[in-house]
């Protein structure tokens, strides 16, 4: 079984700042994914960013970039020019990637990000 | 294209009843997936469905269940309701059984009385 733990429960950060949100991941699997995801006060989930186990280079989405460090089971979020729409819990989520997994997400317990003007 | 619908938004049942929850996946997508959210217990993977089969099945009790129609759409059980069964109840859709990304519909909010 896959456990994804997020060590920060809350965080605050500056308008336009830069933030790093961290996740590790314990796995025997060898090909994955994962995914931080970000759930705003509206409860709605919405995709962040996604990453390939077999990809060394990490994932990029316009602000939004992560370390992934597959060795070290880390994957780290960092959020540059923080805005004010970026308040929201971020969740890590591991997705196993086989034939027979199916399409299951394991999640972290979040991390709350406050941004403040 | 319309992201994924799920009805109704918000409900209020008490204990021994049983509720029926309602997931629209995107046009195109053929995997549900079903998540509880409890302040408790984070979220919990309950069940997937593509094809109109079960492929996965998280650790819930029985009274947890749900079902996959021929046109992709979901729909959830949950008989004999339990105080504990108050949560948020999100939906995500995927393109097939190895789409790797979910994405998810707004949820139901769920309060047992």
């Amino acid at each position: 079984a896959q456990t994804v733990t997020q060590s920060q429960p809350e965080m605050s950060v500056q308008e336009a700042e830069t933030v790093t949100l961290s996740c590790t991941y314990d796995t025997s699997e060898s090909n994955y994914y994962l995914f931080w995801y970000k759930q705003p006060p509206s409860r709605q989930m919405i995709l962040v960013i996604r990453q390939e186990a077999y990809k060394q280079q990490n994932a990029t989405e316009n602000r939004f970039s992560v370390n992934f460090q597959k060795a070290a089971k880390s994957f780290s979020l960092k959020i540059s020019d923080s805005q004010l729409g970026d308040t929201a819990m971020y969740f890590c989520a591991f997705m196993k990637r086989s034939n027979n997994a199916g399409n299951m997400l394991t999640f972290g317990g979040g991390t709350r990000l406050m941004v403040k003007p | 294209k319309a992201g994924v619908t799920q009805t109704p938004r918000y409900l209020i049942k008490t204990r021994g009843q049983q509720v029926t929850l309602s997931c629209s996946p995107i046009s195109g997508h053929r995997s549900v997936s079903w998540y509880q959210q409890t302040p408790g217990q984070g979220l919990q993977f309950l069940f997937e469905y593509f094809s109109e089969t079960q492929r996965n099945k998280g650790n819930f009790p029985g009274r947890f269940s749900g079902r996959q129609f021929s046109n992709s759409r979901s729909e959830m059980n949950v008989s004999t309701l339990e105080l504990g069964d108050s949560a948020l109840y999100l939906c995500a859709s995927s393109p097939g059984p190895l789409a790797n990304t979910q994405y998810f519909g707004p949820g139901t909010r769920l309060t047992v009385l």
